[in-house]
């Protein structure tokens, strides 16, 4: 079956970065992109960017340009996000997600970052 | 940059009530409309896709409908695991844009 497990729960500085990683399984990865969402605390959901899984191209939300980057392994089916620069509103679960183009269909269980000093 | 408002924000109902919330976009988006079931502590879950099309194992007391600016999703009879928040989700195809709508949190009256 269909599972994307992303990295355990982290706590930052601010300026620190951050890097998620989301292992998918269950199907052919290079088909489909992921996309990766955050929700803050008591806050609803927001589409941080996507990542194509065939060829890398990725497209982010323009708040978050500059600041993050996707990157994907295909040898091992994982996807990255990494943050730089944290400041104290980054602090959010995030979630990756599969991408099938209508839908985000399989998400990941997501991983709490907090950024705090 | 597409928007999406929904309403109500809030929806207090009782079990067997017909809820339909109210999704708008600023501007049309044909069909690319989905809906999303989130409970607290858990990822969200697609409930509907492509505005009308029900995911697999989603039960069919969930619906959606709608096309271009305005699109609703109802729940014909509310049983006591449909207490949660729900998003729909607007998608661009190229570049990928995604937004999500602010949320229906419905609550048991």
């Amino acid at each position: 079956q269909v599972q994307l497990v992303q990295s355990g729960a982290e706590v930052k500085k601010p300026g620190a970065s951050v890097k998620v990683s989301c292992k998918a399984s269950g199907y052919t990865f290079t088909s489909y992109g992921i996309s990766w969402v955050r929700q803050a605390p008591g806050q609803g959901l927001e589409w941080m960017g996507w990542i194509s899984a065939y060829n890398g191209n990725t497209n982010y939300a323009q708040k978050l340009q500059g600041r993050v980057t996707m990157t994907t392994d295909t040898s091992t089916s994982t996807a990255y996000m990494e943050l730089r620069s944290l400041r104290s509103d980054d602090t959010a679960v995030y979630y990756c997600a599969r991408d099938g183009e209508t839908e985000f269909d399989y998400w990941g269980q997501g991983t709490l970052v907090t950024v705090s000093s | 940059d597409i928007q999406l408002t929904q309403s109500p924000s809030f929806l207090s109902a009782s079990v067997g009530d017909r809820v339909t919330i109210t999704c708008r976009a600023s501007q049309g988006i044909s069909s690319y409309l989905a809906w999303y079931q989130q409970k607290p502590g858990k990822a969200p879950k697609l409930l509907i896709y492509a505005a009308s099309t029900l995911q697999s194992g989603v039960p069919s007391r969930f619906s959606g409908s709608g096309s271009g600016t305005e699109f609703t999703l109802t729940i014909s009879s509310l049983q006591p695991e449909d207490f949660a928040t729900y998003y729909c989700q607007q998608l661009n195809s190229y570049p990928r844009g995604v937004t999500f709508g602010p949320g229906t949190k419905v609550d048991i009256k």
